[in-house]
């Protein structure tokens, strides 16, 4: 079974600052996608970013980045330039390549603070 | 843009009454999924359905059943609501196929609250 760890329930960021939001996992399997996904206040869970475990170059978007350490079995997220609009629930996920469930981690609250 | 959208926002119920959740998409999505979230347990899998009338236990069934009779439509049903199944409900669709990856879209949410 796969486990994901969140170990930052609430964390603060000043305004166009950055911030690193840290996320481990347990896995067997060797082909799998992780994921980062946002929930504002409003509720609407959207995905920030997406990396494949086969994939050694780091993904990126936009202000968001990834460091993936498969070793390490480790996937943070960094954000850049911190907006207000980042304010959110930050939820790291994992699924097994050609799968269709997501296992959550426990979530990181995010707040930007003017 | 594909849109997910569940019946209610807010709901209220009282211990020992049967509940529907409803959930629909729009994009001829195969996949569709029920989750909890509850805090400092994130998001945990209830069921989730890979075509019309088929489904699968996720992590938490006790408790809840599903339905599907359409394509779009994905019900959580809870026969005896209690206490302990106040939460906050996420609805999600993914399309099917062979790729390596299917993306999940996500719901609103019901905020359930049983008294």
């Amino acid at each position: 079974a796969q486990t994901v760890t969140q170990s930052q329930p609430e964390m603060s960021v000043q305004e166009a600052e950055t911030v690193t939001l840290s996320c481990t996992y347990d896995t067997s399997e060797s082909n799998y996608y992780l994921f980062w996904y946002k929930q504002p206040p409003s509720r609407q869970m959207i995905l920030v970013i997406r990396q494949e475990a086969y994939k050694q170059q780091n993904a990126t978007e936009n202000r968001f980045s990834v460091n993936f350490q498969k070793a390490a079995k480790s996937f943070s997220l960094k954000i850049s330039d911190s907006q207000l609009g980042d304010t959110a629930m930050y939820f790291c996920a994992f699924m097994i390549t050609y799968g269709n469930k997501l296992v959550f981690g426990a979530g990181t609250i995010l707040r930007v603070k003017s | 843009d594909v849109k997910v959208t569940q019946s209610s926002r807010y709901l209220v119920k009282r211990t020992g009454e049967k509940v529907f959740l409803e959930c629909v998409q729009d994009m001829d999505h195969e996949n569709m999924f029920w989750y909890r979230q509850d805090p400092g347990l994130g998001l945990r899998l209830i069921y989730f359905s890979y075509d019309v009338k088929m489904k699968e236990k996720g992590d938490i069934p006790e408790g809840y059943s599903v339905s599907r009779e359409k394509k779009e439509r994905f019900s959580l049903i809870l026969e005896s609501a209690s206490t302990n199944q106040t939460s906050m409900y996420l609805c999600a669709s993914s399309p099917g196929g062979t790729s390596g990856y299917n993306e999940q879209f996500f719901g609103p949410g019901t905020r359930l609250t049983v008294l």
